[in-house]
C-alpha cells in the first residue's frame, strides 16, 4: 500500500508561533486529507486538498501532488491547536480508503 | 446536518465473547468505511462499502471480523471471540461515494473496545 510519512512526529511551540507540518507520500494519489484529533479522539476534517492551495482562517494546506507532498500551515497558534495532526491519502484500486500518516503530535504552550 | 454516529461510545468485553458495533452514516452518503486506531498499529482501513457493490474486505485482520451494511445506510462491523489485541478505537466513516471520483470523508466519533 501507499506510505505516508509526517515530520516532525512532536513539536512544541508557544502560543503566537507558526509552524509547518509535511506529509510526504509514496505513489500518486486521488484524495488526500488533513485531520485534526482532539483530546477527546474525534477526528475534525481540516482540508480535503489532492492538489492545489487551501486557506481556512489560521489554517492552510498546499499539496503538490508531482512531487507527492502536502504541507499544512498553521499560523499565530493557540492553545487550542494542540492535538495530533494526521494525513491521510487514498487511490481509486481501493475505493479511496485512507491510509493515514503516524501524525504530528502538537503541544501550544501559553 | 447530523453527522456520522456511531454507538456504543464505550465497550467493555471479556475475551472471547462477540461484539457488534454500530455506525450510522450521513444520510444520503453510498461510501462507508470502518477504521481502527490502536497504539501499535496507527490507524488503519478495515472494510468499505460502496452502494450495494460487494464490500472491500482487504484491510480485515482476521476471519474474526465481518460487517454488513444493511439497506445501503447502517453498518454493523461484528467481531467474534474477541482478544485483547482488538482492544482499540473503531471509527466509521462515510462520504457521497461514487466510483471515478474522491470524496472527502467524515468520521463519527468512534466506539472504544476494551477486552480484558
Amino acid at each position: 500500500g501507499i506510505q505516508v510519512e509526517q515530520s516532525p512526529p512532536d513539536l512544541i511551540l508557544q502560543e503566537g508561533a507558526n509552524s509547518t507540518l509535511r506529509c510526504n507520500f509514496s505513489d500518486s494519489v486521488n484524495n488526500l486529507q488533513w485531520f485534526h484529533q482532539n483530546p477527546w479522539g474525534q477526528l475534525i476534517n481540516l482540508f480535503y486538498i489532492p492538489s492545489g492551495t487551501k486557506q481556512n482562517g489560521r489554517l492552510s494546506a498546499t499539496t503538490v501532488a508531482t512531487e507527492r507532498y502536502s504541507l499544512l500551515y498553521i499560523s499565530s497558534s493557540q492553545t487550542t491547536d494542540s492535538g495530533v495532526y494526521f494525513c491521510a491519502v487514498g487511490i481509486l484500486n481501493s475505493g479511496y480508503a485512507l491510509n493515514f500518516g503516524k501524525g504530528t503530535s502538537l503541544l501550544v504552550t501559553p | 446536518g447530523a453527522g456520522v454516529s456511531q454507538s456504543p461510545s464505550n465497550k467493555v468485553t471479556e475475551k472471547g465473547k462477540d461484539v457488534e458495533l454500530r455506525c450510522d452514516p450521513i444520510s444520503g452518503h453510498t461510501a462507508l468505511y470502518w477504521y481502527r486506531q490502536s497504539l501499535g498499529q496507527g490507524l488503519e482501513f478495515l472494510i468499505y462499502f460502496q452502494g450495494n457493490s460487494a464490500p472491500d474486505k482487504s484491510g480485515l485482520p482476521s476471519d474474526r471480523f465481518s460487517a454488513e451494511r444493511t439497506g445501503g445506510s447502517v453498518s454493523t462491523l461484528t467481531i467474534q471471540r474477541t482478544q485483547q489485541e482488538d482492544s482499540a478505537v473503531y471509527l466509521c466513516a462515510s462520504s457521497p461515494g461514487g466510483t471515478s471520483i474522491a470524496y472527502e470523508q467524515y468520521f463519527g466519533p468512534g466506539t472504544r473496545l476494551t477486552v480484558t
